[in-house]
């Protein structure tokens, strides 16, 4: 059983859609963070989310933490291209564990 | 500034061998952790180290070892290699370890065992 569940796991959209992904558990978080990682690279950072309720926005990625700290999500306004990647969840204070990740494509 | 780096990039091995990946973190950063990233998977953490001192440690076989040298670099051992070790392994640097600290990935380490 997955820690954090992240849905969709694979997720094909054209260019300008619009589109939400998932991370999910039953435990409650002190903190969660998102990763994106490209073909052949590491995984890099986009936020962290510590509060209730907090939501972060970065460019047009929208990030929010569930009320309960159980869940998160990332909101992608307007996909471009160079959003294709596969993005991953990750609890760091406690389990040090990642989400299986969403596999992202944006078709031109 | 230099960021994570990671050796060998590629490394292909027969089961049974052993193998030692080599990582160097990020200038000041004392804490570095190790993943093991399966194709089509999330990583999966394997150790983490802070001022050579193991701070945590997953999920794995104890064939898995590793440690932290002074200058904060590390190294992961996997002895007696098998064939459902092929992965890529990661290594990721932070300033300290504990919460809502940001880690900074290496491009990896892709070990294929045949």
């Amino acid at each position: 059983t997955q820690l954090l569940e992240q849905s969709p796991q694979f997720l094909s959209i054209q260019e300008g859609e619009n589109l939400t992904v998932y991370c999910n558990s039953s435990s409650v978080f002190s903190s969660l963070q998102w990763y994106r990682q490209e073909p052949g690279e590491g995984p890099v950072l986009l936020v962290t989310v510590v509060t209730g309720g907090e939501v972060k926005k970065l460019k047009r990625l929208t990030f929010q933490f569930g009320d309960a700290r159980k869940d998160s999500s990332l909101h992608i306004t307007a996909a471009q291209p160079g959003d294709t990647g596969l993005y991953l969840c990750f609890e760091g204070a406690q389990k040090l564990v990642f989400g299986q990740g969403t596999r992202l494509t944006i078709n031109p | 500034d230099a960021g994570v780096t990671q050796s060998p990039t590629h490394l292909i091995k027969t089961r049974g061998q052993h193998v030692t990946l080599r990582c160097s973190p990020i200038s000041g950063h004392k804490s570095v952790s190790w993943y093991q990233q399966v194709l089509g998977q999330g990583p999966q953490f394997i150790f983490q180290y802070y001022e050579k001192e193991e701070r945590g440690r997953g999920n794995f076989p104890d064939r898995f070892s590793a440690r932290q040298f002074p200058n904060y670099s590390s190294e992961l051992n996997v002895n007696a290699l098998l064939l459902g070790d092929s992965a890529l392994y990661l290594c990721a640097s932070s300033l300290v370890a504990g919460q809502h600290y940001e880690q900074y990935f290496g491009p990896g380490t892709r070990l294929t065992v045949t």
